[in-house]
């Protein structure tokens, strides 16, 4: 069964990237018709969805992050990371990775999550 | 952006209680549609995904339906572990979650 786990600072100042990884065990990252995702959630609000990458490096963005958010995959190690730039105290969140499995009708579904990490935008 | 859209944002059950949270598209995504509950401090859980399908090791009490705009879940039987915040997710383009619903104990 696989497991993910982000990683990456807990605190990033004002106009700098945010960056975090998310190490994947149990399964190659490769293995499979997967999408690999980045969610966030701000202390108290709903779910976010950041953007997603395929093991062959193809992305996809939510639009009104798409000019900030670069998301890749290392298929060496078996992680997928995020970089967001230009952060400002609206991108404090928690923020979860999490495995897009496939259906049968080429939708997908996130059905393995990280336990999520805090990150905190402040001087 | 397609806008998901969810009633009640909050409601208040009993133990043995049967819940139903809508969901609504802004457009037409099919059954492009997943359901997730998620406990406080917790990652979500996937209970239903393309609208109706139960995913494995999701009680039975859980449900599914619709299709197009419009969509539910429901809980038979509302039970202690049950009371979270739902969220529905559509994957039809560009991924959004609806604002989530929060089942209270009354």
């Amino acid at each position: 069964q696989a497991q993910l786990q982000e990683s990456g600072p807990g605190l990033v100042k004002p106009s700098q990237t945010l960056s975090l990884t998310c190490s994947v065990s149990g399964g190659s990252i490769s293995g499979g018709e997967y999408y690999w995702n980045w969610i966030r959630q701000p202390a108290g609000k709903g779910l976010e969805w950041i953007g997603r990458v395929f093991s062959s490096g193809y992305t996809d963005y939510n639009p009104p992050l798409k000019s900030r958010v670069t998301i890749s995959v290392d298929t060496s190690k078996n992680q997928f990371s995020l970089n967001l730039t230009s952060v400002t105290a609206a991108d404090t969140a928690v923020y979860f990775c999490a495995r897009g499995s496939p259906t049968a009708y080429y939708s997908y579904y996130l059905d393995v999550w990280g336990e999520g990490t805090t990150v905190t935008v402040s001087s | 952006d397609i806008q998901m859209t969810q009633s009640p944002s909050s409601l208040s059950a009993s133990v043995g209680d049967r819940v139903t949270i809508t969901c609504r598209a802004s457009q037409s995504i099919s059954t492009y549609l997943n359901w997730y509950q998620q406990r406080p401090g917790k990652a979500p859980k996937l209970l239903i995904y393309t609208a109706s399908s139960l995913q494995s090791g999701v009680p039975s009490r859980f449900s599914g339906s619709g299709s197009g705009t419009d969509f539910s879940l429901t809980i038979s039987s509302l039970q202690p572990e049950d009371f979270a915040t739902y969220y529905c997710q559509q994957t039809y383009t560009a991924w959004t979650f609806g604002q989530g619903t929060k089942v209270e104990i009354k």
